[in-house]
């Protein structure tokens, strides 16, 4: 258990629909990473937040948003979802905002768009 | 943004020493290489990090040559519970960009 926690465990919903993951990061950590995983594009980047403001962004594409909370824990929001969004969303959490710090992965949320 | 090539998958039997290699031709000079660890439905776990020459913790090696466009992850004496799938990532100092490698497919046979 890396002590990172992830909700939901599974999502399914519908082309077109908005969802929310939810992410709360190991006590202490205050950077927060998410990554989309899918089977043809494995693990991909999307964003890092660190102490509330936005570090690093990867191939997070518009209809994606976060945030980190004042509390640390984030949330990406997913909208006008399509068929290709179907994959896990990782979230992982380190102490620091730094590039070499380790990164705690979540079990990880399953989206499937039906 | 550097890219970073990994073997699809291998085999090894249990006991032997396992070699995985990543190749990164475009890391820069700041960059570290790190590699992780994922079982099925469960996110990757750290296993080691470094910049340069060797590394090595209680559960692996780390090997970079001078020129860092390569790095070996070496995982000594197998089991059948390393079976699972293997990352490199280069994170890209002063971008910030994290890049996983497209990961190797470790099956450790008894």
């Amino acid at each position: 258990d890396s002590g990172v926690t992830q909700t939901p465990k599974h999502l399914i919903t519908a082309t077109g629909q908005r969802v929310t993951l939810r992410c709360s990061p190991r006590s202490g950590d205050l950077s927060v990473y998410w990554y989309q995983q899918s089977l043809d594009q494995g693990l991909q980047f999307l964003i890092q937040y660190y102490n509330g403001e936005e570090r690093a962004k990867g191939n997070i594409l518009e209809r994606f948003s976060a945030q980190q909370f004042p509390d640390l824990h984030s949330e990406l929001n997913l909208s006008s979802l399509e068929l290709g969004d179907s994959a896990l969303y990782f979230c992982a959490s380190s102490v620091g905002g730094e590039n070499t710090d380790t990164q705690y992965f979540g079990p990880g949320t399953r989206l499937t768009v039906l | 943004l550097a890219k970073t090539t990994q073997p699809i998958s291998m085999d090894s039997y249990e006991g032997q020493e396992v070699n995985i290699t990543c190749s990164h031709n475009n890391i820069a000079t700041n960059d570290y290489i790190t590699w992780y660890q994922q079982f099925p439905s469960q996110g990757p776990r750290f296993i080691i990090q470094g910049y340069k020459t060797k590394v090595t913790n209680e559960v692996a090696s780390l090997f970079i040559p001078a020129d860092r466009k390569s790095s070996t992850l070496s995982l000594p004496r197998v089991s059948l519970s390393d079976t699972a799938v293997y990352y490199c990532l280069v994170d890209r100092s002063g971008t910030y960009k994290y890049i996983f490698g497209t990961g190797t497919r470790l099956k450790v046979l008894a």
